[in-house]
């Protein structure tokens, strides 16, 4: 079964600074994708970057990027430019490239940005 | 483009009830799935719906079902409540052929049993 495990409850930063959140997960699968979503108080999940583990090359959105390490199993999240409504829960999760397209999440991490 | 709606927002029953929570999916989408996700967790994976059939499942008991309508809408049934089935219900909505599959969450269903 895959796993995600994100190891910072909660992370802090000051508005205009850089912060990296992160993820490992585990699986016996080659071919998969891996996401970070945003839940603010609103409730509502929002995709905020998505990678394809079969592309080395790690993906941007904005002032958003990921650090990818196949081998290693790790997935982090850098947020550039912090901004106030940058803070909110923020998952990583799993997904199979194969059979149904369900996600395993990870336990999140809450991030505060500091005015 | 209408996003993915949930009602009711809140809910409360109380511990052997039976509660029927609704989604409408993302117009143009054919797959629905559902997620519970407890307090202070990450959202774990019910079952997901397509083409009006359970399409992969969860490590949920069978008192948790649901249904797929013709316009892909879809219902999550759970019966006999306990307490630990408090948790925000999500909904999610895809289109199976699209490049990502990717799903679009709803706001989610508060659900408190007491």
């Amino acid at each position: 079964a895959q796993t995600v495990t994100q190891s910072q409850p909660e992370m802090s930063v000051q508005e205009a600074e850089t912060v990296t959140l992160s993820c490992t997960y585990d699986t016996s699968e080659s071919d998969y994708y891996l996401f970070w979503y945003k839940q603010p108080p609103s409730r509502q999940m929002i995709l905020v970057i998505r990678q394809e583990a079969y592309k080395q090359q790690n993906a941007t959105e904005n002032r958003f990027s990921v650090n990818f390490q196949k081998a290693a199993k790790s997935f982090s999240l850098k947020i550039s430019d912090s901004q106030l409504g940058d803070a909110a829960m923020y998952f990583c999760a799993y997904r199979s490239a194969r059979g149904a397209n369900n996600l395993f999440f990870g336990t999140g991490t809450r991030l505060t940005v500091i005015p | 483009e209408t996003g993915v709606t949930q009602s009711p927002t809140h809910l409360i029953k109380t511990r052997g009830q039976q509660v029927t929570l609704r989604c409408s999916s993302q117009s143009g989408h054919n797959t629905v799935s559902w997620y519970q996700q407890a307090l202070g967790q990450g959202p774990q994976f019910i079952f997901q719906y397509y083409r009006e059939e359970e399409n992969g499942r969860g490590n949920f008991p069978p008192r948790f079902s649901g249904l797929q309508f013709p316009n892909y809408s879809s219902e999550l049934n759970v019966n006999a409540l306990e307490l630990d089935d408090s948790a925000l219900y999500l909904c999610a909505s895809s289109f199976r052929g699209a490049l990502y599959n990717e799903q679009f969450f709803g706001p989610g269903t508060r659900l408190t049993v007491l």
